[in-house]
């Protein structure tokens, strides 16, 4: 298993400005993933932040608006830039582990809520 | 990945069994069933895995249909804890998988 932390839990913010949310794992993981949950709907993927090298965009992100860090194997950062109204979610961090028989078992962060006004 | 279809929502008294299906029917020869739930306002949680054989641990069991065009998992003895979205994903057991999140079941627990 593996246990995950976010930073910040919620935060309320102007349009146009950014938002930097801290992703920290208890221990090393390779595949590490960033989520959006829109008010009352499903997850969807944002990108896979890849260790030591630029992450990977899922159709409809792109790195100007979500850039990802990724320096080491316990941290992430998902930032959301010139934020809109539009950017109001829960994003959560997800890391995928190992698990019995070759399962991939994903664990999740509490999310963040972000409120832009 | 192959795409999954469940019930919007289901309804289940506490003490009984819940059995949420999900259908899979493109569901390739290489790719596993996963659920997962979301209890309002936390991260989802891993439930139960499977390929082809059912299975079963502390949560909950997994009945994969022979065809594994569909699958059930089932939650033995619910409880008003119980009460969350849970998600059927499909995807292969490598690195190179991604977990989809479709709409998922809204199961409620009722006293």
């Amino acid at each position: 298993s593996a246990v995950i932390s976010q930073k910040p839990s919620r935060d309320i913010c102007q349009r146009g400005t950014s938002l930097t949310i801290q992703c920290q794992v208890d221990s090393q993981v390779t595949m590490m993933f960033w989520y959006r949950q829109q008010p009352g709907q499903s997850l969807t993927l944002i990108a896979t932040a890849n260790q030591g090298s630029e992450a990977t965009y899922e159709s409809g992100f792109v790195i100007d608006k979500f850039p990802i860090s990724r320096p080491n194997l316990t941290f992430s950062t998902l930032t959301v830039s010139n934020m809109s109204p539009e950017d109001s979610s829960i994003y959560l961090c997800s890391v995928q582990v190992a698990g019995l028989a070759g399962a991939r078992e994903q664990y999740f962060g509490p999310g963040t809520r972000l409120t832009v006004t | 990945d192959a795409k999954t279809t469940q019930p919007t929502s289901m309804d289940c008294a506490e003490g009984r069994a819940a059995n949420l299906p999900c259908n899979h029917s493109t569901i390739s020869g290489n790719e596993y069933v996963y659920w997962y739930r979301q209890i309002h306002s936390q991260g989802p949680q891993y439930i139960i895995h499977g390929l082809k054989n059912n299975e079963t641990n502390e949560m909950a069991s997994l009945i994969i249909t022979e065809d594994r065009k569909s699958s059930t998992l089932i939650l033995p003895h619910a409880t008003l804890r119980d009460t969350a979205v849970y998600y059927c994903i499909v995807r292969v057991n490598t690195n190179a998988g991604k977990s989809t999140f479709g709409d998922g079941t809204t199961l409620t627990v009722k006293p």
